[in-house]
């Protein structure tokens, strides 16, 4: 059981540079969901879904794309990188139903020079 | 809409001293409260739970209360070690299919 896995760990990317950072887990939950960290502000909603073909945006969606195909996968996909994009991103899941603890993944660092 | 505020660090205490972080809540209903830690260079893992007004979440000598009347879910440690240094974040959800609402942080220094 892997548990919440991230790829790539590391990034670095040119200013309108596209990309996608995967995020894959194996504990067949139905929530998952994608926050930045950056320094001070603690973490910030991305998007999220709660079950395989819906989506909804979070606190800070711009820039950012998702779909959930299958259960198991919720890529984030960069359109168009900025500076503003550099950050630590991490991607987290967890079931529907119980009490709610979230599983999360070990990050991605994301550099947009 | 729902938030979460914790006491601003950082927070730096020798080796066994008693640690206590603040946490108080705003929401409607009646949330599960959390608290989660992390380490230098790692993910986020849950470090212990509440579900429900006066339940004590315990975990690795932390524990937390959840006081409903207070709105208040602070963290305390009655011994800390120099392996507790790590940030931890407060947070609160209303079911598993509604985001996490977390608090800024606070980072913990233990000095030996």
């Amino acid at each position: 059981n892997a548990g919440v896995t991230q790829t790539p760990k590391f990034q670095v990317l040119k200013t309108g540079q596209s990309m996608t950072l995967q995020c894959a887990q194996d504990m067949n939950h139905e929530y998952m969901s994608w926050y930045r960290q950056d320094p001070g502000m603690g973490l910030r909603l991305i998007h999220y879904s709660v079950g395989a073909g819906i989506t909804d945006q979070g606190e800070v969606p711009n820039g950012y794309n998702v779909s959930r195909s299958t259960t198991e996968d919720f890529p984030l996909r960069l359109l168009s990188a900025a500076p503003s994009q550099t950050s630590v991103y991490f991607c987290a899941s967890s079931y529907s139903g119980g009490t709610g603890e979230q599983y999360f993944g070990p990050g991605t660092r994301l550099t947009v020079t | 809409g729902d938030s979460v505020t914790q006491m601003e660090g950082p927070v730096t205490l020798s080796e066994e001293a008693f640690l206590t972080i603040n946490c108080t809540y705003t929401a409607t209903g009646y949330p599960s409260l959390f608290w989660y830690v992390q380490y230098p260079g790692e993910g986020l893992q849950l470090l212990l739970k509440a579900t429900k007004a006066d339940d004590k979440g315990s975990n690795k000598g932390f524990e937390a209360t959840y006081r409903k009347e207070t709105t208040s879910f602070h963290l305390e440690k009655g011994s800390v070690q120099v392996s507790d240094s790590a940030v931890y974040f407060c947070a609160l959800r209303h079911s598993g299919n509604t985001p996490l609402v977390f608090g800024k942080g606070t980072r913990l220094s233990v000095i030996a």
